[in-house]
């Protein structure tokens, strides 16, 4: 499970205020995604980025930004525009050589 | 897009008894079939995974099987153990390079010891 990191584990915002996720990894891997999950809907994808400098859309990307600067790295930006931004995120990555993605811990974002 | 749909959404099973998680999805194009198991707390893990080459797979007392034809697949555990209480989720994606996984919604399994 190791080599995927997210930070901070729980997050807590106000309404109207944009939040960034943090997403690391150490796997060497090309390929990066974030989830959204919620309880009884399963996981959603929002972004995901096959390589550096570049990234899609997922099935619920309004209200969502991301980057992909560095390999390593996948930051997800929650927006004010994301109209019910409480969840549990989780970020994944995978070898392009490979189909298994490997999940992060998660953040759980609370916004009051 | 696919869609994949996961029954039941909670099960509960006598512990050394066996549980059947099952799945449909919708796009004929789906080859890549992989099952996570989630517990409390926990990032979701993969537990077992299948190929469309394939109709069906085993690990220890875990098996996948996959009908093409009928766009379904089932997740089938024996002798199921207090540790396998956990939420399972099924996926399917086409191997296109994206990986795309499309979950289902899953399901809550809790052994009764």
């Amino acid at each position: 499970d190791g080599g995927i990191t997210q930070s901070p584990k729980y997050l807590f915002r106000k309404e109207g205020q944009n939040v960034t996720l943090s997403c690391e990894q150490n796997l060497n891997h090309d390929a990066m995604y974030w989830y959204r999950q919620d309880p009884g809907q399963g996981l959603r994808l929002i972004y995901y980025s096959q390589i550096v400098n570049d990234f899609q859309k997922g099935d619920i990307a309004e209200g969502y930004s991301v980057s992909r600067e560095k390999k390593e790295s996948f930051p997800l930006t929650v927006t004010s525009a994301q109209k019910n931004p409480t969840a549990f995120y989780l970020c994944a990555s995978r070898d392009t050589n490979y189909n298994e993605q490997f999940f992060g811990p998660g953040t759980r974002l609370t916004v009051l | 897009g696919e869609n994949v749909e996961q029954h039941p959404s909670t099960l509960s099973v006598q512990e050394g008894d066996s549980a059947v998680i099952k799945c449909t999805y919708s796009d004929s194009a789906s080859n890549y079939f992989p099952w996570y198991k989630q517990e409390l707390g926990k990032r979701p893990q993969l537990i077992i995974d299948i190929r469309s080459n394939v109709g069906e797979k085993k690990d220890q007392r875990i098996a996948v099987t996959l009908n093409k034809t009928a766009k379904h697949f089932s997740l089938h555990i024996t002798e199921t153990q207090p540790e396998d209480s956990a939420v399972y989720f099924c996926a399917a994606s086409i191997s296109s390079g994206n990986e795309k996984l499309t979950f289902g919604t899953g399901t809550r399994l809790t052994i009764i010891p």
